[in-house]
C-alpha cells in the first residue's frame, strides 16, 4: 500500500537547469508533506516541508508546491548544482503530536555538470 | 549544531543471534523513531516513543523487536533474533515536538547485515 509514491526513481539534469521532483499521494488526511535528501551513507536530511494550509513553499533555491485537488506534491531546484546530487525522498505526515512520516520510495537526482 | 548519532556504524552478526542498535537523540527532543531502509528499497517506518513508552508501531515491528531508553539519553532497538531480512540500514530519529515546530533529525544510519 503505497501511501506516497515517487514515480520517477531517477533523473538527470544539467547544472544550471530547473530541477523537478514529483510526489503523489493517496491519502487525503496528509496534511503535512516534507521533503529530504540523502547522500549515500548518511542519513536523510530535512530539506523544505509545507503544511496543507499553503500551496507554495520557498527557501533559497528549493521550492515546494502542493496541489492538495490532485493530491500532488513537487520540489522545484533552481538553478541545479552538482552538489544537489544525491536520493531525494518525499514524505508525508498529519499534523498531530506524534505521527509517523510515510516516505516515498526516492528519486535519485543526478546533476551534471 | 545538535546531532542524532548512532552506533555501531555496521554491524554483522549470525541469524538466530541478538542485536541491539543505540542511538542518542537530540537532548531537548520528545519523540523518538526507528526508521530502516532495505537496499534499494524505500525508507520504512518501524516504531515512534513518547514519554517512555510505545506510541505507534509498523506490522515490521513484531514481537522480535523492541525499544528501550533506559537512562534518558540512550534510545536502543533490539531485534531478539535476527532473520535473513532484516539486513538493513536502521536509522534513528527524532524531533522537538508538532511537525510544525520541528522536523525529523535523522542519524546516520546502523547498518545490519544478516549472514
Amino acid at each position: 500500500d503505497q501511501q506516497v509514491k515517487q514515480n520517477s526513481p531517477s533523473l538527470s539534469v544539467q547544472e544550471g537547469r530547473i530541477s523537478i521532483l514529483n510526489c503523489d499521494y493517496t491519502n487525503s488526511m496528509f496534511d503535512y508533506f516534507l521533503w529530504y535528501k540523502k547522500y549515500p551513507a548518511e542519513g536523510p536530511t530535512f530539506l523544505i516541508s509545507i503544511s496543507s494550509i499553503k500551496d507554495k513553499n520557498e527557501d533559497g533555491r528549493f521550492t515546494v508546491f502542493l496541489n492538495k485537488s490532485a493530491k500532488h506534491l513537487s520540489l522545484h531546484i533552481v538553478p541545479s548544482q552538482p552538489g544537489d546530487s544525491a536520493v531525494y525522498f518525499c514524505a508525508a505526515s498529519f499534523n498531530s503530536g506524534n505521527t509517523p512520516l510515510v516516505f516515498g520510495k526516492g528519486t535519485r537526482l543526478s546533476v551534471i555538470a | 549544531e545538535p546531532e542524532v548519532t548512532q552506533t555501531p556504524s555496521h554491524q554483522v552478526t549470525q541469524m538466530g543471534q541478538e542485536v541491539i542498535l543505540r542511538c542518542v537523540p537530540i537532548s531537548n527532543h520528545l519523540y523518538f523513531y526507528w526508521y530502516r531502509q532495505i537496499l534499494g528499497q524505500k525508507v520504512e517506518f518501524l516504531v515512534s516513543f513518547y514519554n517512555n513508552e510505545i506510541s505507534e508501531k509498523s506490522e515490521i515491528f513484531d514481537d522480535q523487536f523492541s525499544v528501550e531508553r533506559p537512562d534518558g539519553s540512550n534510545f536502543t532497538l533490539k531485534i531478539r533474533s535476527t532473520k535473513l531480512e532484516d539486513s538493513a540500514m536502521y536509522f534513528c530519529a527524532s524531533r522537538a515536538g508538532n511537525w510544525n515546530t520541528g522536523e525529523l533529525f535523522f542519524g546516520e544510519g546502523s547498518r545490519l547485515t544478516v549472514l
